[in-house]
């Protein structure tokens, strides 16, 4: 099983649709991340989490919340999706400061 | 100015030919330092950290210039399995709000050709 796991892979929802991206992670770490990722943009942090009862926005935060269920889960909701909401969502962990991230495999979301 | 900056090519070469990326950084208190290699519609992946007396993993070569505030990638003998976007990625470290957030370069893009 990979580390860090995103479901689903793939998903078409219409507009103002709510919709929910999973993210588990089996690496034992506390820290958190949701990012975006869009062509000429790179990766956007939208929201991040240090523990259990942490949570922050990221730089691009609206429009979105999120959950953190327990230290393993890290779910990411759009309350009521927009076209300009289609972009490859990616979760990641880190074990702490100074250290990299590991991904998740992304999920590709579009909003019609 | 981006907080961090790289060429984002694309740069085209042989096989067998070396190539150099180079990124810079805005914050002097920047502590951390990774190249990432991402295959296109895939995760990025960790490449390398970046350390101050530079260092090397097979072909792979990166380098910290904490003065000029870059870092830098080398690639000897390229293969075809090396195309790929290549993200330069800084720990700012500043404390407040950049604190424990990666920030990530919008990439380089590698192709290599036959």
């Amino acid at each position: 099983d990979a580390d860090v796991t995103q479901t689903p892979r793939n998903r078409i929802t219409k507009t103002g649709k709510r919709i929910m991206l999973e993210c588990s992670q089996t690496k034992g770490h506390d820290r958190m991340y949701w990012y975006r990722q869009d062509p000429g943009l790179g990766l956007r942090l939208i929201y991040y989490s240090f523990d259990v009862k942490d949570i922050n926005k990221g730089e691009i935060s609206d429009g979105y919340s999120v959950s953190r269920q327990a230290q393993a889960k890290f779910s990411l909701s759009l309350e009521s999706a927009i076209p300009n909401q289609t972009a490859l969502y990616f979760c990641a962990t880190s074990s702490g400061e100074g250290y990299g991230y590991t991904f998740g495999s992304g999920t590709r979301l579009t909003v019609v | 100015r981006k907080e961090v900056e790289q060429d984002p090519g694309p740069f085209n070469v042989p096989e067998g030919a070396t190539v150099a990326f180079n990124c810079t950084y805005s914050n002097s208190a920047s502590q951390s330092f990774f190249w990432y290699r991402q295959d296109c519609r895939k995760e990025p992946k960790l490449l390398m950290s970046v350390y101050s007396s530079g260092n090397e993993d097979g072909r792979f070569t990166a380098q910290l210039n904490r003065a000029s505030q870059y870092i830098s990638l080398l690639i000897r003998d390229s293969k075809l399995s090396d195309s790929a976007t290549y993200l330069c990625v800084v720990n700012p470290n500043a404390g407040g709000t950049s604190y424990g957030k990666l920030t990530f370069g919008q990439g380089t893009i590698l192709t290599v050709h036959p």
